[in-house]
């Protein structure tokens, strides 16, 4: 069984660069998640795919962030002119179509901004 | 708007005692709620899941019932085991005003000595 995947597990970059993230979903799952989570806190929700249409992107997903999903399948998040504050876990998921379908997690990327 | 709060950690137990991690819930409309469960390094998994009033879920011991009169979700166990030591999150799924996100609690760190 393959779960969620996502390259690489650990970033460190300098402030000012570039990073971009990527994640493989559930190969069956059309809908694709990105979330962030902080040290001690929950994760907080950044934007939704389903198959390769972005239908839903929180007010914390500033003008820096990017995310694609070209044909459906793998997503990438892109983050520019990083900043310290940018620091944290990123978690992609994936679930099936459907209002109570689970969402199942990957194992995260973790950022650290010098 | 929609939030979860729970239980703050970190909440320490010997092996074999009974836990109790407190969740409550805010929400318009009948959502889903979840416990996931985070181990050291790793993404978050889904432990268990009710889909509406007096539901109870239960997986690997664990268990929570859908209180709606309460707006609860508290997760019990009878008998905890060193391995059960993890980050444990309630969470309230998707509702009328938004398809796709899943709101988090802040995370209850759990500790078992053996």
């Amino acid at each position: 069984d393959t779960g969620v995947s996502q390259d690489p597990r650990h970033k460190i970059t300098k402030r000012g660069q570039n990073v971009t993230f990527r994640c493989d979903p559930i190969s069956e799952h059309n809908r694709l998640y990105w979330y962030r989570q902080t040290l001690g806190q929950g994760p907080e929700f950044l934007t939704y795919f389903q198959n390769e249409a972005q239908l839903e992107k929180s007010r914390l997903l500033s003008d820096r962030f990017s995310a694609e999903r070209p044909k459906g399948s793998f997503s990438t998040l892109e983050i520019q002119r990083t900043e310290q504050g940018d620091s944290a876990m990123y978690l992609c998921a994936s679930s099936l179509e459907g209002f109570n379908q689970p969402q199942h997690f990957g194992d995260g990327t973790r950022l650290s901004i010098l | 708007g929609n939030s979860v709060t729970q239980m703050e950690g970190p909440v320490t137990l010997s092996e074999e005692a009974f836990l109790t991690i407190n969740c409550t819930y805010t929400a318009t409309g009948y959502p889903s709620l979840f416990w996931y469960v985070q181990y050291p390094g790793e993404g978050l998994q889904l432990l268990l899941k009710a889909t509406k009033a007096d539901d109870k879920g239960s997986n690997k011991g664990f268990e929570a019932t859908y209180r709606k009169e309460t707006t609860s979700f508290h997760l019990e166990k009878g008998s905890v085991q060193v391995s059960d030591s993890a980050v444990y999150f309630c969470a309230l799924g998707p509702t009328g005003s938004s398809a796709s996100k899943i709101i988090f609690g802040s995370g209850t760190r759990l500790s078992i000595r053996p």
